[in-house]
């Protein structure tokens, strides 16, 4: 059974600091990661992807990939009242093209 | 922005009624998904579509889901009859796939909220 694991939370952080959250996935063979945002009652939203080892920023968003380990990573630098959402990892592991998801953290950044 | 069409965005029924949904992907996305997600949990695919061909429908219902994409472009997802446990967010994706560079990225249009009385 593939699977991707989170912690579901919540993960409570002041405003202004950095917040970090964690993926880990079963299948070594793994080739594709990618992190999503979902708002309350929203639908997921695509905000990184990443393919190979090391890390890729984007603005304040920074994905780390460790596939030796098997865990890929989502940094959020000053952290936001509007980055407070639950945020979702999904790995693709074979040429399927499907993904899979795991259940989601729940972050909650303070003012 | 190019954008994933849904509709209707919230739909009530009551049980043993028929309910379908509409998806338009993104222009020139080859890929359709079906998801249902349930809250606090992640989305659960449904079926998968490559141009108008059935991928994968190994987590549909098949008893009383029905999903179609006849001319390869949008999509209807159908449940007849409703049951109570149908209620959840029903969620439609594209992407590149199989062609394209980062054609694995997976585009979600607003979905639609589905609550069975």
């Amino acid at each position: 059974q593939k699977e991707v694991e989170q912690n579901s939370g919540p993960l409570s952080v002041p405003e202004g600091a950095i917040a970090s959250l964690n993926c880990t996935y079963s299948d070594r063979g793994s080739q594709s990661f990618f992190w999503y945002r979902q708002y309350s009652g929203k639908s997921p939203e695509l905000i990184m992807s990443i393919y190979s080892n090391g890390d890729k920023e984007d603005g304040r968003f920074t994905a780390q990939l460790n596939k030796a380990s098997q865990y890929v990573s989502l940094l959020i630098r000053d952290s936001q009242p509007s980055d407070s959402a639950t945020y979702l990892c999904a790995v693709n592991p074979d040429s399927n093209y499907q993904l899979i998801w795991g259940a989601g953290t729940k972050l909650i950044i303070k003012p | 922005e190019a954008e994933v069409a849904q509709s209707p965005r919230y739909k009530i029924t009551e049980k043993s009624q028929a309910v379908a949904f509409w998806c338009d992907p993104i222009s020139g996305h080859a890929t359709l998904y079906w998801y249902r997600q349930i809250l606090g949990q992640g989305p659960e695919l449904l079926v998968q579509f490559q141009d108008e061909s059935v991928v994968d429908d190994s987590q549909l219902p098949k008893d009383r889901f029905s999903a179609e994409r006849l001319k390869g472009v949008d999509s209807t997802l159908k449940i007849q009859p409703a049951e109570l446990g149908d209620s959840a967010m029903y969620l439609c994706a594209s992407s590149l796939a199989p062609r394209g560079i980062r054609r694995d990225e997976q585009y979600f249009g607003p979905g639609t909220r589905l609550t069975v009385t």
